[in-house]
């Protein structure tokens, strides 16, 4: 199948803005996700929109999305060294209950 | 409330041994599911169980790979007569019903198996 798209690797400042881009793969998908894992963990979900929706804002998280290009990105505002972790961007499979991810980008917070 | 445990963390396998990952879900739930992430690549669905009942399995290679969720105990992965191309990171997920849009599932910390 196709692949969801990330790139693998971003390094900011402690303080600036952080965006993690995603492109996916179905244009149907009625709804997308951005996971985080922290070294040693799981991947524990940290929000997620609806494809009715072009962006969708929590604290100091914003997402966007553009559905003509499937391009999804996370802004992290304020970017502090404990945001240091992989980002996954995932789309639902057919099933709906499954899920396709991508590579994962690695975000490095330097002080 | 523990989170979805897995163990072990790592496995080491020689070629050909056998593979046994386990995977305990959260509390009450009755969900499981299998992804594997191969180096360099995004997690891929492989199996959906509930309890005693594969769901679907279409993300199970044909051979070597199963998966159970006894009644009683965690879920296990199994992979036969391991080769290098099965090294790979191994997250289980858990949900209290089928996930969907509305219904979260928690992951795991994840098994890396090493085949040597």
């Amino acid at each position: 199948g196709e692949d969801v798209e990330q790139s693998l690797f971003l390094s900011v400042r402690e303080g600036d803005s952080s965006v993690i881009n995603c492109t996916y793969t179905d244009s149907s998908s009625t709804y997308l996700y951005w996971y985080k894992q922290e070294p040693g963990a799981g991947l524990q979900l940290l929000t997620y929109i609806f494809s009715n929706m072009d962006m969708k804002q929590d604290q100091r998280l914003t997402v966007l999305l553009n559905k003509k290009d499937k391009h999804l990105s996370l802004r992290i505002a304020d970017t502090q060294t404990g945001d240091s972790a992989i980002y996954f961007c995932a789309e639902p499979l057919d099933s709906g209950y499954a899920l396709n991810f991508g590579k994962g980008t690695s975000l490095l917070v330097t002080p | 409330n523990a989170g979805v445990m897995q163990n072990p963390r790592h496995l080491v396998r020689r070629r050909g041994q056998e593979a046994r990952l386990r995977c305990s879900p959260m509390k009450g739930h009755s969900h499981v599911y299998w992804y594997r992430q191969l180096p360099e690549e995004g997690l891929k669905f492989m199996v959906y169980l509930q309890k005693e009942n594969i769901i679907d399995e279409s993300g199970m290679p044909k051979e070597r790979f199963s998966a159970e969720f006894p009644k009683e105990g965690p879920s296990i992965l199994r992979i036969q007569q391991v080769v290098r191309g099965d090294s790979a990171a191994y997250f289980c997920a858990s949900s209290p019903r089928p996930k969907d849009r509305n219904t979260e599932a928690f992951f795991g910390q994840g098994t890396r198996l090493t085949v040597v």
